[in-house]
């Protein structure tokens, strides 16, 4: 009954490599999101999507690339990583507008780039 | 998270009251959050408020709000070991999909 999971929930991977983490959430919510944690815990967001449309950080590689096949998934794949590609990566997911505005978290996916 | 700022540490005993501030800049945030991460895990919403409110309870949760300082804060009554964790300040942002704007989190070490 997890209501937004995340895999894999650790990702181990040599630099250059390509990995995608998996988010899925089952609250019929309209909006999702990925979150970068780094080693210092600084939280920031790098991708909103909302009903096929995606918003963009620009600060944040193109190297990382949002795929959604559907409302309740939404998928972060990652071309030839970096060493400071390591971090935790949190998915969260908010309802539509006009109801409690609230986000929830998946558990996160922690990747070190060795 | 510039935009948003918190002391980093903060301890104290078991028992005593917890208060963690915020400072924010961006005056047009609607919903103003607090989020709790405990070691290796993550994020668990604590409790929100609304900017047209000044005070919210919840249990041993009370959060307050000045908008004219534009100051935030959490405080924990009776706070227990099991309240040692990372707490996050943030704020719905106006664009990029209202995602959330996170102050760089305050560690509360509870000590018995």
């Amino acid at each position: 009954d997890t209501a937004v999971s995340q895999t894999p929930k650790y990702l181990v991977t040599q630099m250059g490599n390509d990995k995608s983490i998996k988010c899925e959430q089952n609250l019929g919510h309209d909006t999702m999101y990925w979150y970068k944690q780094d080693s210092k815990k600084f939280l920031k967001i790098m991708f909103s999507y909302n009903n096929k449309e995606l918003i963009i950080n620009e600060t944040v590689p193109n190297r990382f690339s949002p795929k959604s096949p559907d409302k309740a998934h939404l998928n972060l794949h990652i071309n030839s990583l970096e060493l400071g590609d390591s971090a935790v990566y949190f998915c969260a997911s908010r309802p539509h507008e006009g109801s409690t505005d609230t986000q929830y978290f998946g558990p996160g996916t922690r990747l070190t780039v060795l | 998270g510039e935009d948003v700022e918190q002391s980093l540490f903060l301890s104290v005993r078991e028992g005593d009251s917890s208060v963690i501030n915020c400072t924010y800049t961006d005056s047009s945030s609607t919903y103003l959050y607090w989020y709790k991460q405990e070691p290796g895990a993550g994020l668990q919403l604590l409790t929100y408020i609304f900017s047209n409110m000044d005070m919210k309870q919840d249990q041993r949760l009370t959060v307050l709000l000045n908008k004219k300082d534009k100051h935030l804060s959490l405080r924990i009554a009776d706070t227990q070991t099991g309240d040692s964790a990372i707490y996050f300040c943030a704020l719905r942002g106006s664009n990029s999909g209202y995602a959330l704007n996170f102050g760089k989190g305050t560690s509360l070490l509870v000590t018995p």
